[in-house]
């Protein structure tokens, strides 16, 4: 079957550089997505990964290793905003997103 | 300026009740879809439509049903509503078939008492 696993739920401190990990198995593969959700609220999206490597976006970072199934995304200089939910999401053959549970991230001062 | 909009956005009836969500788009995108989120926050992809076409249809019961009168609006029509319809339900479109960065409504949170 199809499966998205991520950490529940992570604490970093403000400032700080934290890792989210993600992997991933699908039938088939055509990218990976990470959206971003706080408490309440609809997700936003924040990076689109197809090809192997790191994509930097600002403060916000995300990777992929097709061969591994696994992405993660980085996030540096933690501001109390970043606290939310962060949903990995691939898309498979089918071109169909496959979601995970998300990981609530607590930033803490 | 909204680009998705959902009314209403807080929704409470009880069991056995029919009701319908409403999502528009204002973004010129040609799929829309709708997402139920349950309390563990998994995102389930319910429905999709394209150009008008239901082109994803995930194992749903029937009791839910997209309409979609036009490519800005899909609104979602529920019948004999259970307990375990409470959720958080998404609209969300993008530009073209393929799911690609997906622009999501505010949500509406269905209570059934």
């Amino acid at each position: 079957g199809q499966n998205i696993d991520q950490p529940t739920e992570m604490t970093a401190t403000e400032g700080a550089i934290v890792q989210i990990n993600c992997t991933y198995q699908t039938s088939g593969f055509n990218g990976l997505f990470w959206y971003q959700q706080h408490a309440g609220e609809a997700p936003t999206f924040l990076s689109y990964n197809v090809l192997d490597g790191l994509e930097e976006k600002g403060r916000f970072s995300s990777f992929l290793s097709r061969s591994k199934g696994y992405s993660y995304l980085l996030l540096k200089e933690l501001q109390m905003k970043d606290s939310a939910s962060y949903l990995c999401a691939a898309l498979d053959s089918n071109y169909q997103l496959i979601w995970g549970a998300g990981t609530k991230l607590i930033i803490k001062p | 300026d909204t680009a998705v909009s959902q009314t209403p956005k807080y929704l409470v009836t009880q069991m056995g009740n029919d009701k319908s969500i409403k999502c528009e788009q204002n973004l010129g995108h040609d799929t829309m879809y709708w997402y139920k989120q349950d309390s563990k926050k998994f995102l389930k992809i319910m429905f999709s439509y394209n150009n008008k076409e239901l082109i994803i249809n995930e194992t749903v019961p029937n009791r839910f049903s997209p309409k979609s009168p036009d490519k800005a609006h899909l609104n979602l029509h529920i019948n004999s509503l259970e307990l375990g319809d409470s959720a958080v339900y998404f609209c969300a479109s993008s530009q073209g078939e393929v799911a690609v960065e997906q622009y999501f409504g505010p949500g509406t949170r269905l209570t059934v008492t």
